[in-house]
C-alpha cells in the first residue's frame, strides 16, 4: 500500500531534549516536505526537499533541521525543543517531473507536545 | 506565489451539492488549481486540480472561470464524511525551483447536516 509513514505519532517531551520525527515514503517519490499545524493558522511549511541531499527551508524552519540522505526518508530533528514548537506536524511527499500529477501525500501526523 | 482567497466556513445539508468558491485574481498563466481537503484528525489528502478546463474525478468536479481568476469545487451530493477543510492551492507548473511546493492557507471549513 502506498503511504507515508509518521513515527512517533504522539510524544511529550521537555525543553532542550533532543528529538527526531521520521518520515517515510514506499512511492519512490523526490519531493517531499514537512508542515506544521497550529489552530488559526493552518498548515505552514517547514523544510522541503527536491531530492537526496537537495533541501531548502520553507516559511517556518527556525528551530528544526532536516536530512535527505536516502530518498525514502526525511527525518524532522528537533535540537533543542521549546514549548512554542508544540504543534501538529506532517510529512508529505510527490512525484515530480513533467509528467507528474501534483498530487501530494500525507502522513497521518505527528503531535508533539514540548513541556 | 499567488494567493487564494476562500470564506472561512459553510454549511450544507446532506445530499445536496456543495460549491465551494475560491478567488485568485492575480493567478499566473502557469499555475495549476489544485484542492485538498483535510478530515478531522487526519493528514491534508487530495481532491482535485485543473489548469484552464473544468475536471471531474470520483470525489468531485472543478468549474474554473473563464478568466481563471476563480475557481469552484463541487461536490455533487455532500455526505456526513465530507465535513472537512477544504484548501484552494495554487502551483506552479514551470518545472525546478519551488515547484514541488504547496502553500496551504487557512481553507474553507464545511459543515455538513445530517
Amino acid at each position: 500500500e502506498a503511504q507515508v509513514t509518521q513515527n512517533p505519532r504522539y510524544l511529550i517531551t521537555v525543553t532542550g531534549k533532543k528529538l527526531t520525527v521520521t518520515c517515510s515514503q514506499n512511492m519512490n517519490h523526490e519531493y517531499m516536505s514537512w508542515y506544521r499545524q497550529d489552530p488559526g493558522l493552518g498548515l505552514r511549511q517547514i523544510y522541503y526537499s527536491m531530492n537526496v541531499e537537495v533541501t531548502d527551508k520553507g516559511d517556518v524552519p527556525e528551530g528544526y533541521k532536516v536530512s535527505r540522505k536516502e530518498k525514502r526518508n526525511f527525518p524532522l530533528i528537533l535540537e533543542s525543543p521549546s514549548p512554542n514548537q508544540t504543534s501538529l506536524y506532517f510529512c508529505a511527499s510527490k512525484k515530480t517531473g513533467l509528467v507528474n500529477t501534483g498530487e501530494l501525500f500525507f502522513g497521518e501526523g505527528s503531535r508533539l507536545t514540548v513541556l | 506565489d499567488a494567493k487564494t482567497t476562500q470564506p472561512n466556513s459553510m454549511e450544507s445539508n446532506e445530499e445536496e451539492p456543495v460549491h465551494l468558491p475560491c478567488n485568485h485574481s492575480t493567478i499566473s498563466g502557469t499555475d495549476y488549481i489544485h484542492w485538498y481537503r483535510q478530515l478531522p484528525s487526519q493528514g491534508p489528502e487530495y481532491v482535485i486540480h485543473g489548469l484552464t478546463s473544468n475536471v471531474n474525478n470520483r470525489m468531485a468536479s472543478l468549474a474554473i472561470a473563464e478568466d481563471r481568476k476563480s475557481s469552484t469545487l463541487i461536490l455533487h451530493r455532500a455526505t456526513l464524511r465530507d465535513a472537512a477543510v477544504y484548501y484552494c492551492i495554487l502551483r506552479d507548473s514551470n518545472y525546478g525551483g519551488s515547484q514541488g511546493n504547496l502553500i496551504f492557507g487557512k481553507g474553507t471549513k464545511l459543515s455538513v447536516k445530517p
